[in-house]
């Protein structure tokens, strides 16, 4: 199994650009997870699916930022426009929910590193 | 805000040594889970324990949780300077419509010297 994918690595963008990045979960999973990761806020949940529908989204940050999953094996998070601020490291995760209703072990993509100049 | 805490905040020691990290959280838990990073990369699942679950073990890593502290901790026994990296606790919380909302600590830095 390739994991989880991510892309871009790496983007560099200009302030007002909009910016898509992509994840691409473990096939079987059904929940996906999108964070941000910063030196001076840590680590913070965005946002997160459960077969494909949107069950927490009271991490994301700003009307500039939306998240969709069309389908079980496909997510993009855009921001729009972009700010300096955004600028971070953007993780996807995926996971399974058991039988029990009960999440599991979370597998994480390499991220994307977002710099917005 | 995160309402997962980790302590210490970094931690230095010689290889060899034990590391102990400690996680506290607030409200009640289905599970909570470690997780590792290392500089520059993503998170990587280490071990989950169960909110009926008093200490869980695997290799040289020894997971206890008290919920009646609200709290858990991380052991890595004989360590080595591989295991230089951040560790995160992670719990899942009971949320509004029967859903669950994840939280993660701000994680300790775990530094082994040669």
């Amino acid at each position: 199994d390739a994991g989880v994918i991510q892309s871009p690595r790496h983007e560099v963008t200009e302030m007002g650009q909009e910016v898509t990045l992509r994840c691409k979960p473990i096939s079987g999973h059904n929940s996906l997870f999108w964070y941000r990761q910063t030196m001076m806020r840590g680590l913070e949940l965005l946002i997160y699916f459960n077969n494909n529908v949107p069950i927490d989204d009271s991490g994301m940050p700003e009307d500039r930022f939306s998240a969709k999953m069309p389908n079980a094996s496909f997510s993009t998070l855009k921001i729009q426009p972009s700010e300096p601020r955004d600028s971070a490291v953007y993780f996807c995760a995926s996971s399974d929910v058991g039988a029990s209703g009960v999440y599991n072990e979370q597998f994480f993509g390499p991220g994307t590193r977002l710099t917005v100049l | 805000s995160q309402q997962g805490e980790e302590d210490p905040q970094a931690l230095s020691i010689q290889e060899g040594e034990n590391a102990t990290m400690n996680c506290s959280y607030k409200t009640s838990i289905n599970n909570l889970q470690w997780y590792r990073q290392n500089s520059g990369r993503g998170l990587v699942h280490l071990i989950l324990i169960r909110s009926n679950e008093r200490e869980k073990h695997s290799g040289r890593l020894r997971v206890t949780l008290d919920t009646s502290k609200k709290s858990s901790s991380l052991l890595i026994t004989a360590s080595r300077a591989a295991d230089t990296a951040s560790y995160f606790c992670a719990s899942f919380r009971p949320y509004q419509g029967g859903s669950e909302k994840l939280v993660f600590g701000k994680g300790t830095k775990l530094t082994v010297n040669p």
